[in-house]
């Protein structure tokens, strides 16, 4: 699976929006973009995936760049219990692919 | 969303002893399961795949004859740490997907087992 790169800290006001990057410059045509997240002392959950269309769903929106070599995912109103490591995966739908995470962003929501 | 469950919670025991870790999928089969180890602000590492019926695949630098892990039914995979040492101190997950292996979209994970070794 391609790699991707993160920024390892990000800071955001409760209820503004948190906009986290992920690069994936070397991603190939038919990986997936995923976005996990890791509350403290927990494990991971899913948050949206996608390949090439922005898509959205009750936890956040996922913005794919057309080239595909960055998303961008986005926490619209932010809350403390948004504060968490968040994860972005690259791999293939469909099949049992093992997820190798990487170092995430850690998002701390501050009131 | 489906469910995955990992038992015990937490686990204290002394070095030189075995410990049990179970991971069920509680509203689904799986195939395969998923076993991480997490050091303390460290990412998730991934361990072995557990395939159920047959033996599972480790990654690399993964001893398999310490960290045995048993896929014996479409709902159960067990890790055991065999004579657990102070180093074994870890958060340990395991996660699965559910539906076939055409249709999986996200996994779900355990809620993580947290082993210290005395």
């Amino acid at each position: 699976d391609a790699k991707t790169t993160q920024p390892p800290s990000m800071d955001c006001a409760e209820g503004r929006a948190a906009n986290l990057p992920c690069n994936h410059s070397t991603i190939s045509g038919n990986e997936y973009v995923y976005w996990y997240r890791q509350i403290h002392s927990q494990g991971p959950q899913y948050i949206i995936h996608g390949l090439k269309n922005n898509e959205t769903n009750e936890m956040a929106s996922l913005i794919i760049t057309e080239d595909r070599k960055s998303s961008t995912l986005i926490l619209p109103h932010a809350t403390l219990r948004d504060t968490a490591v968040y994860y972005c995966i690259l791999h293939f739908s469909g099949g049992y692919n093992k997820l190798i995470f990487g170092a995430g962003t850690r998002l701390a929501v501050h009131p | 969303g489906a469910v995955v469950s990992q038992h015990p919670s937490r686990v204290i025991c002394k070095s030189g002893t075995s410990v049990k870790i179970e991971c069920r999928s509680l509203d689904f089969q799986a195939t395969t399961m998923f076993w991480y180890r997490q050091f303390p602000k460290q990412s998730l590492m991934l361990m072995a795949t557990s395939n159920e019926g047959s033996k599972a695949t480790y990654e690399q630098g993964v001893e398999k004859d310490k960290f045995l892990i048993n896929h014996a039914s479409l709902t159960l995979s067990t890790l055991t740490v065999t004579s657990a040492h102070p180093e074994d101190s870890s958060f340990y997950i395991c996660s699965a997907y559910s539906g076939g292996a055409e249709r999986n979209t996200e996994a779900f994970f355990g809620q993580g087992t947290r082993l210290t070794v005395v």
